[in-house]
C-alpha cells in the first residue's frame, strides 16, 4: 500500500544545533515530494518541493532537503535552527494517474522542540 | 485581501445538526481541498475539486458533502454531525493541484 511515514513524532533541539528529520516514502514510481510547516494556530507553509532534476533542493528559511531514490526519502535539514523553527513538519508525497489529478498523501507530523 | 480565508474559525454544534463551513480564495487557482486535521494521523483529505462543478472525493468522505459552483468558493457541509466530525478542518488551494497554499483552519466541536 502506498504510505508516508515520518519516523519520529517528536524531536527536541537545541538552538543553534542541526535538524534533520525524517520522511520516508512507498510508491510505486518517483513521486512528487513536499515538505510543510506549521505553527502553532496555523495552516501549513510550503517549505520546500521536488519535481525531477537536483535531487538537493532549498527552501525558504534555511531549509534543504535531499531526494535519495535508493532509500526512498525525502529528508529535511537545517544547519542552525533558531528558536522560530519550533512547530510541526510535514511530509507530503504526491502521485499522478493517466485520466486525473492524482493522490495526496500527507505524512503525520513531526514535533519539533528547540531549546535554548 | 488576496489570498485563501476560512470562516467561521471556531464552531461549536450539536450532534445531528447541519454546519457548513466556508472558503475563499482569491487567486483564481483551478484545484481546492478540505482536509482534517486530527492527531496522530496528519492531515487527511476529504474532497478535493479540480474545477468549477467538478468534485471528487479524497481519503475520509464519509458524512461530508462539497459544492463548487464558483471558482473562488469551496464550502464544505456535514449534514448531520457526528462527534467524530470534532476536528481542526483545514481549506486549501493550488494551480498545479500540487503547491498547496492553505488557509487559517476551522476548528470544529461537535457536542
Amino acid at each position: 500500500a502506498q504510505s508516508v511515514t515520518q519516523p519520529d513524532i517528536h524531536i527536541t533541539v537545541s538552538e543553534g544545533a542541526s535538524l534533520e528529520l525524517r520522511c520516508n516514502y512507498s510508491y510505486g514510481a518517483t513521486p512528487y515530494l513536499f515538505w510543510y510547516v506549521q505553527s502553532p494556530g496555523q495552516g501549513l507553509q510550503l517549505l520546500l518541493k521536488y519535481f525531477s532534476g537536483d535531487t538537493l533542493v532549498q527552501g525558504i528559511k534555511g531549509f534543504e532537503a535531499e531526494f535519495k531514490r535508493s532509500q526512498s526519502s525525502f529528508n529535511l535539514r537545517k544547519p542552525s535552527v533558531h528558536w522560530s523553527d519550533a512547530a510541526e513538519y510535514f511530509c507530503a508525497v504526491g502521485t499522478m494517474t493517466t485520466d486525473s489529478w492524482g493522490k495526496f498523501q500527507f505524512g503525520a507530523g513531526t514535533q519539533v522542540v528547540v531549546t535554548p | 485581501d488576496a489570498g485563501i480565508t476560512q470562516s467561521p474559525r471556531y464552531k461549536i454544534t450539536e450532534t445531528g445538526r447541519q454546519v457548513t463551513l466556508m472558503c475563499h480564495q482569491t487567486w483564481s487557482h483551478s484545484y481546492m481541498f478540505w482536509y482534517r486535521q486530527d492527531l496522530g494521523h496528519g492531515l487527511r483529505l476529504i474532497y478535493y475539486s479540480a474545477a468549477a462543478d467538478i468534485t471528487d472525493k479524497g481519503e475520509v468522505p464519509d458524512g461530508y458533502v462539497v459544492s463548487r459552483s464558483k471558482t473562488e468558493n469551496f464550502p464544505l457541509t456535514l449534514e448531520s454531525a457526528t462527534r467524530s466530525q470534532t476536528s481542526v478542518y483545514f481549506c486549501a488551494s493550488s494551480e498545479s493541484g500540487w503547491e498547496q497554499f492553505f488557509g487559517p483552519g476551522t476548528r470544529l466541536t461537535v457536542l
